[in-house]
């Protein structure tokens, strides 16, 4: 049983496209991350759902809208893609406290062409 | 000033020696502390966590942790071949803020 899944693993696309990335873990944590890492492998966090509700919002253009429709879910969608947007997206998962560490999706390949 | 800083790779050791890892955070009141080893094509996979100053011990794998400092380290005794990755330390305020990582190669 994967804990956490993302789907799709791997995406390509044309610039302008919109595109979405879904997530589900099924470790009955409150708390759900989506995390961009570069080329240069620098993870960053993007966004932090707790309970449905958004409580981290990084500094991340409006054309990335995440969603999440229960706990166990949380969905990443992109408008308008550009060429910056290639990278991995990881989705996280913990349980609600600073003491906890996060249990990460296997990441989509975004790439934009 | 970035919120957590690694030495920088790449990082390489003969098989069977110790690689030390290091990172430095900025916040001084950061309480939880993590390491993480990310394998090429792979997720980051949880290793190690520590709270308390010292030194904590799983398998081959020694965290070590000085709060006046805000360092953190991670030693990696006997290393093998399946050792080469990259490794991220990670701090846990409010949210969790990964260092850039360092990749480590051991030779057989």
């Amino acid at each position: 049983d994967t804990a956490v899944s993302q789907t799709p693993k791997y995406l390509v696309t044309q610039m302008g496209n919109d595109k979405s990335i879904k997530c589900e873990q099924n470790l009955g944590h409150d708390t759900m991350y989506w995390y961009k890492q570069d080329s240069k492998k620098f993870l960053k966090i993007m966004f932090s759902y707790n309970n449905k509700e958004l409580i981290i919002n990084e500094t991340v253009p409006n054309r990335f809208s995440p969603k999440s429709p229960d706990k166990a879910h949380l969905n990443l969608h992109i408008n308008s893609l550009e060429l910056g947007d290639s990278a991995v997206y990881f989705c996280a998962s913990s349980q609600e406290g600073a003491g906890y560490g996060y249990t990460f999706g296997s990441g989509t390949r975004l790439t934009v062409v | 000033q970035k919120e957590v800083e690694q030495n920088s790779g790449p990082l390489s050791v003969p098989e069977g020696a110790i690689a030390s890892l290091n990172c430095t955070y900025s916040d001084r009141g950061s309480q939880s502390f993590f390491w993480y080893r990310q394998y090429s094509g792979k997720s980051p996979e949880l290793i190690m966590s520590i709270y308390s100053n010292g030194d904590k011990e799983d398998g081959r794998f020694t965290a070590q942790l000085n709060k006046a400092s805000q360092y953190v380290s991670l030693l990696i005794r006997d290393s093998q071949p399946s050792d080469s990755a990259t490794y991220l330390c990670a701090v846990n305020d409010y949210k969790l803020s990964f260092g850039a990582g360092t990749t480590v190669t051991v030779r057989a």
